[in-house]
């Protein structure tokens, strides 16, 4: 079945970039996304990329797809103390209905 | 909008008794999910809906939780009896196709 796989932790320095990686295995999905979960919070939606695209940009944000080898990463740019969360790749069928977690990157941020 | 809304926010019950929580979805939204988030297990998808019809509650733990949408605008899912294996935080989510909207989740105790 559909699975989503992402490393648990990451650890940076306030202004450094971070980079989140995710693997993916439906080959048909249609969307990718990332949400970002604060402490005692619901997920966010934060970007979301369509499987014909290879890039997208937003803000300090940078998507990556890499439809081949079926890889996702979101990179943080200028990471503050506030990126501190949780980060979740996630993917939706075709349908559109039935969307697939990963298990979440927890991202450290040290001042 | 004022975006998804659950209550209660916070539940603490006793072993055995029927806990009963509740969502508000986004206007206009016509798919409502229901997760559930702890640390051993992630989010779990347990049930969603589509104009107010049951899709796949295959993620529904047992036969103690049941969901309802009995309208647009409102769905409950119940555990009955509750037992403290229950305990996480419960998730609403809704959307129009693709990206999914949480709202601030129910974090259930129960004892």
């Amino acid at each position: 079945g559909e699975d989503v796989e992402q490393s648990l932790f990451l650890s940076v320095r306030e202004g450094d970039s971070s980079v989140i990686n995710c693997t993916y295995t439906d080959s048909s999905s249609t969307y990718l996304y990332w949400y970002k979960q604060e402490p005692g919070a619901g997920l966010q939606l934060l970007t979301y990329i369509f499987s014909n695209m290879d890039m997208k940009q937003d803000q300090r944000l940078t998507v990556l797809l890499n439809k081949k080898d079926k890889h996702l990463s979101l990179r943080i740019a200028d990471t503050q103390t506030g990126d501190s969360a949780i980060y979740f790749c996630a993917e939706t069928d075709t349908g559109g209905f039935k969307t697939i977690f990963g298990a979440g990157t927890r991202l450290f941020v040290k001042a | 909008d004022a975006g998804v809304i659950q209550s209660p926010r916070h539940e603490v019950t006793e072993m055995g008794q029927e806990v009963t929580l509740r969502c508000k979805p986004i206007s206009g939204h016509n798919s409502l999910f229901w997760y559930r988030q702890t640390m051993m297990r992630g989010l779990e998808l347990l049930i969603y809906f589509n104009n107010n019809v049951p899709i796949d509650d295959s993620g529904m733990p047992e036969d103690r939780f049941s969901a309802k949408m009995p309208n647009a605008s409102f769905s409950t899912l119940k555990i009955q009896p509750s037992e403290p294996r229950d305990s996480a935080v419960y998730f609403c989510a809704s959307s129009s196709g693709g990206s999914q909207y949480f709202g601030p989740g129910t974090r259930l105790l129960v004892l």
